[in-house]
């Protein structure tokens, strides 16, 4: 399987505890975002990387979120002092490069996060 | 500010029956456009995609939707809907520079009836 893989695909946490998502991106692609989708509504960009390196972060990303993609390969997506409107779905997608016609983003299936 | 609006939250089409699915965005230049589709438990699969040229485009799973300038539209549409379409449907938008992430409208569920 070759498309992009998060782990874990659920987590209940009680409010208050930190949490970690990882993300695997398709090999070689050097972009990497991610994204929250609450209930009813579309994704909502985060944050995104070129390589190893943070681009752009949304003003989402509170100060309790951080992310890292150490070596360009894999994503962590960490979030501290969760809170129950932290609940939501925390997709992550990659991409080869910018949004040219032949390399759109490719999005994992998502990781499900519960704040009790 | 860019921004995508998809004013049916939920559409109900029988099976068999048409399908159009209504995406407008504000953007002052021309935009990159998707349409999205998400089944449950399941990530989000590109149907098609928009960046210049000819207007009407076609996707996957015989989708296709038409960009349309003067209305700021780009709605999503099917001749002939099966049950397996239904799903809920997003459209997005990505502003036409390198680096900047897609926005989403807020999806529209599609149901279909026997």
């Amino acid at each position: 399987d070759t498309g992009v893989s998060q782990d874990p695909r659920h987590k209940i946490t009680k409010r208050g505890q930190n949490v970690t998502f990882r993300c695997d991106p398709i090999s070689e692609h050097n972009r990497l975002y991610w994204y929250r989708q609450t209930l009813g509504q579309g994704p909502e960009f985060l944050t995104y990387f070129q390589n190893e390196a943070q681009l752009e972060k949304s003003r989402l990303l509170s100060d309790r979120f951080s992310a890292e993609r150490p070596k360009g390969s894999f994503s962590t997506l960490e979030i501290q002092r969760t809170e129950q409107g932290d609940s939501a779905m925390y997709l992550c997608a990659s991409s080869p490069t910018v949004h040219s016609y032949n390399s759109p983003l490719h999005f994992g299936n998502g990781t499900r996060l519960t704040v009790t | 500010a860019q921004s995508v609006t998809q004013p049916d939250i939920h559409i109900t089409v029988s099976e068999g029956a048409s399908l159009e699915l209504r995406c407008n965005y504000s953007y002052g230049a021309t935009p990159y456009l998707f349409w999205y589709v998400q089944s449950p438990g399941q990530g989000l699969q590109l149907l098609l995609k928009y960046f210049s040229g000819d207007t009407l485009v076609q996707g996957i799973k015989g989708f296709e939707a038409e960009f349309k300038r003067s209305q700021s539209s780009f709605n999503l549409r099917k001749p002939s809907v099966h049950w397996s379409d239904a799903a809920e449907y997003f459209c997005a938008v990505a502003p036409n520079q390198a680096g900047t992430a897609l926005i989403f409208g807020k999806g529209t569920t599609l149901s279909v009836s026997s």
